[in-house]
């Protein structure tokens, strides 16, 4: 079963925008992860936030992570057309490195 | 470094046959990781290898089956193919060392369509 669910479903927005991504989760974590997956392709890694860390950023991307609601958010900011994509978020729970559970995604597009 | 290859690419099969995926991790990664992804059911984790031996597993019949390489290159295996089988295989690839809790690197995966 999932581990993650994620809203909204869909996302459009203009280019320039800010986009946000929320996830929740169901079990204690060590670690909370973001991947982008460009239609039917493989799937890039994001960004990683650890159990007890609170918030990161990684360039236009900021993720927060409040472990005792366990959700997490992701913001891109000044989208751009290439940020259209899907967007999953993966938890990593303890003693299990290389399982990742992840969420159902949430679509973006970024209109130019 | 390449990145994580997986063949073939695309494949279609017939109900009833049977199909082999392959992945080459990263090299000096030892832990390979398959996913299954479908529209219904979106990414499953299907089983986890590291250092030829299977180290998780997630919740699919016997039907699907894998292993792992001294060289770590791993192998997926679907037997007695349904349609409910056709998905988007991805692998990945990380260090995988005990207590290893990072990112993993996937390959660009394998799309199956049985008819």
């Amino acid at each position: 079963s999932q581990q993650g669910e994620e809203d909204p479903q869909a996302l459009s927005i203009q280019e320039g925008e800010n986009a946000t991504m929320n996830c929740s989760y169901k079990t204690s974590i060590n670690n909370l992860q973001w991947y982008r997956q460009n239609s039917g392709r493989g799937l890039v890694h994001l960004i990683l936030i650890r159990s007890n860390e609170r918030e990161k950023h990684s360039g236009r991307l900021r993720v927060t992570l409040d472990t005792s609601k366990k959700s997490s958010s992701l913001l891109i900011t000044a989208s751009r057309a290439a940020d259209t994509a899907s967007y999953f978020c993966a938890t990593m729970i303890y003693n299990q490195g290389g399982k990742l559970i992840f969420g159902q995604g949430t679509e973006l597009s970024v209109k130019p | 470094k390449a990145g994580v290859t997986q063949t073939p690419r695309y494949l279609i099969k017939t109900r009833g046959q049977q199909v082999t995926l392959s992945c080459s991790p990263i090299s000096g990664h030892r832990s390979v990781s398959w996913y299954q992804q479908t529209p219904g059911q979106g990414l499953q984790f299907l089983f986890e290898y590291f250092s030829e031996t299977q180290r998780n597993k997630g919740n699919f019949p016997g039907r699907f089956s894998g292993r792992q390489f001294s060289n770590s290159r791993s192998e997926m295996n679907v037997s007695t193919l349904e349609l409910g089988d056709s998905a988007l295989y991805l692998c990945a690839s990380s260090e995988g060392t005990s207590g290893f809790t990072g990112e993993l690197f996937f390959g660009e995966g394998s799309r199956l369509t049985v008819l």
